[in-house]
């Protein structure tokens, strides 16, 4: 079970928008900030939002984060076939002293 | 350009230790975090603990606290990662990933390319 819930699945059509959510506590995502991963298959994960909605260089802006509260989400507009990976937010939790993950978002392309 | 090399697939058996290399390039060594994170086949993402590479401190996930052991050589900009008491759960995808901040700002921006240990019988 992980600290931080994901919706195990998503989907869309090429070209459209689609948000994963991230839900966490005031021990981790309400008191410090978000960062998201991209993992593609077979592959190690790549950063892809960083402080929430920072975008490292190379990223394309068709993906965007988010946070309110004790929630954050990241969106991507613009889907294409190659954005099919999995997706994991991650936080600092205060409590545990550590970094925790969500359980992880697969991103289907119909 | 930053490169994390890792070593190569290992099987174990259970009760048994296993230790997996990182080596860095790219970067000077230690002015980063080094962290290590597993995943076991199917699953998630699980934070074990990082190292300071500059001084050699070391923090560990409360999970694996007694069980892990990280260490550093900086002669070779080397990270190691052991696991005592194998169980069959410990099986799992290790990665080592940089980070240049300490605690909830850091980012990991750089990844091995993961180590395979698997625990059998």
């Amino acid at each position: 079970q992980s600290v931080l819930t994901q919706p195990p699945s998503a989907s869309g059509t090429p070209g459209q928008r689609v948000t994963i959510s991230c839900s966490g506590t005031s021990s981790n995502i309400g008191s410090n900030t978000v960062n998201w991963y991209q993992q593609l298959p077979g592959t190690a994960p790549k950063l892809l939002i960083y402080s929430n909605n920072q975008r490292p260089s190379g990223v394309p802006d068709r993906f965007s984060g988010s946070k309110s509260g004790t929630s954050a989400s990241l969106a991507i507009s613009g889907l294409q076939s190659e954005d099919e990976a999995d997706y994991y937010c991650a936080a600092w939790d205060d409590s545990l002293n550590g970094w925790v993950f969500g359980g992880g978002t697969k991103l289907t392309v119909l | 350009q930053v490169q994390l090399v890792q070593s190569g697939a290992e099987v174990k058996k259970p009760g048994a230790s296993v230790k997996v290399s990182c080596k860095a390039s790219g970067y000077t060594f230690t002015t980063s975090y080094m962290h290590w994170v597993r995943q076991a086949p199917g699953q998630g993402l699980e934070w074990m603990g990082l190292i300071t590479p500059s001084g050699g401190s070391t923090s560990y996930a409360q999970k694996f606290q007694g069980r892990v052991t990280m260490t550093r050589d900086t002669s070779t900009s080397t990270v190691y990662m052991e696991l005592s008491s194998l169980r069959s759960e410990d099986t799992a995808v290790y990665y080592c990933a940089r980070a240049q901040d300490w605690g909830w700002s850091a980012k990991f921006d750089y990844w091995g390319q993961g180590t395979l240990v698997t625990v059998s019988s």
